[in-house]
């Protein structure tokens, strides 16, 4: 199978600091990454597409100075939420396609972020 | 943008009972994807069933089946011999199979609830 890892699983900050979330796929290569944001009871709402080597490609309205995505190799991404506030608190999903044109995403477990 | 609609937000089910998931979809697209995912309690996103437009036979996977109508632009979900364990957030997402980048749409999610 694709699997697909998240560390941390859980994380609490403070206010004012900054957090990394990996997204590792563990039994292929990533050719492409997607970051989620879930709020509870909520859909996914895709942040950012990263592709391996290049910037991400942020949707409208998220803000690539606060949510720092870099997709440095086939198998790792990583976003960092800099300076968390409370209403960063959430839930965040990524997602890897092995190649360009699959239709097929493989989910990891999900990060929640609580920002106090 | 493509939209996909959840026009139920929460079903219920008896034990061993058939259920059906309402999922329309709005696309100007003549190719794509359809899935439903499965998203329990621990958050993880599992994929339950894709459909490919071009095909017109639903498709079917041993107690999930779909009714795909492509001019209505309709995508259920049937649940034979619910068991407990279905019991989860259910999403349908839509991709589009021609466009660059090739997001998913997630609907706004049916929370399912299994009655013993």
């Amino acid at each position: 199978g694709a699997v697909v890892s998240q560390h941390p699983s859980w994380v609490i900050c403070k206010s004012g600091t900054s957090v990394k979330i990996e997204c590792r796929s563990l039994d292929f290569q990533a050719t492409t990454m997607f970051w989620y944001r879930q709020f509870p009871k909520q859909s996914l709402m895709l942040m950012a597409t990263s592709n391996e080597g290049s910037k991400a490609t942020y949707e409208q309205g998220v803000e690539k100075d606060k949510f720092l995505i870099n997709h440095a190799s086939l198998t790792l991404s990583t976003l960092t939420v800099t300076s968390a506030h409370p209403e960063d608190s959430s839930f965040y999903i990524c997602s890897a396609r092995r190649v360009p044109t699959s239709y097929e995403q493989y989910f990891g477990p999900g990060t929640r972020l609580t920002v106090t | 943008a493509q939209t996909v609609t959840q026009s139920q937000p929460e079903m219920s089910v008896q034990e061993a009972e058939t259920v059906t998931l309402s999922c329309t979809y709005d696309t100007s697209e003549s190719d794509y994807y359809l899935f439903w995912y499965k998203q329990p309690p621990s958050r993880q996103m599992i994929l339950v069933i894709r459909q490919e437009a071009y095909k017109q036979q639903n498709a079917t996977e041993n107690r999930f089946s779909v009714n795909f109508q492509k001019a209505a632009k309709s995508f259920s979900l049937k649940i034979s011999d619910s068991q407990l364990g279905d019991a989860a957030m259910y999403f349908c997402a839509y991709r589009s199979a021609i466009s660059a980048g090739n997001q998913f749409y997630f609907g706004t999610g049916t929370s399912l609830t299994v009655i013993p």
